[in-house]
């Protein structure tokens, strides 16, 4: 069965600063793979999902930006965070035959 | 639009309750699909279940029991006897068939379990 790493686990940057989230996959090929955002209040947002090694769509307009440059690994970015950019992130693994998504552990972004 | 609904914000039971948390979807999807997880404090979302549309049979897996109902569009999901460790916030989710697979989740059900 597939495993999703996450890092960093927890991050306080300053408004203004970069991010870089990264997530990896292990255990399975040719994944989709998803980040989701879930802000205080629980609803979890689907923020960016990629279907192949290039492929990225978005699902909802931000100053986040997303990129695969490997089969299982899966980048969030920012190049200037925002107050309103604070939140868990997840990143989620899935296959196309079965249709669940195995999360990670989460990353907590702070945003000062 | 993909639409889900968990109406339970929050619910609270003493342990050995039977509980039910409550889901109904939106789609004009054809195929879909439905999904329970939990996450406990520790943040991480585990699955719990899977059902296709097709698929109406009510699921039982140790205490855990789930009812998709597609008349009423709804997939509830129960827990017998409840314990303490039960406790975690329950998310339902829908995706369709399409090869992206994006799940599309309810606002969850923070579920306490006291002792």
């Amino acid at each position: 069965s597939q495993t999703i790493h996450q890092w960093p686990a927890t991050l306080v940057q300053p408004v203004g600063s970069p991010l870089s989230l990264e997530c990896t996959v292990e255990g399975t090929s040719n994944p989709n793979l998803y980040w989701y955002r879930q802000a205080a209040g629980r609803g979890l947002q689907l923020l960016f999902y990629s279907v192949g090694i290039g492929q990225i769509s978005s699902e909802v307009p931000q100053n986040l930006s997303a990129s695969r440059p490997q089969d299982r690994q899966f980048i969030l970015s920012s190049k200037k965070l925002l107050l309103s950019d604070s939140g868990f992130y997840l990143c989620a693994c899935g296959d196309r035959g079965r249709g669940e998504l195995f999360f990670g552990e989460g990353s907590r972004l702070t945003v000062l | 639009a993909q639409k889900v609904t968990q109406a339970q914000t929050e619910i609270s039971v003493v342990e050995k309750e039977d509980v039910t948390l409550d889901c109904v979807y939106e789609t004009r999807d054809t195929t879909y699909y439905l999904f329970w997880y939990k996450q406990p404090p520790s943040g991480e979302l585990v699955f719990l279940i899977r059902r296709n549309s097709f698929d109406e049979q009510n699921e039982i897996s140790g205490r855990y029991s789930w009812n998709f109902q597609k008349s009423t569009s709804s997939f509830n999901f129960t827990i017998t006897a409840s314990q303490v460790v039960d406790s975690a916030v329950y998310f339902c989710a829908l995706s369709g068939s399409g090869s992206a697979r994006q799940l599309t989740f309810g606002s969850g059900t923070q579920l306490t379990v006291l002792p």
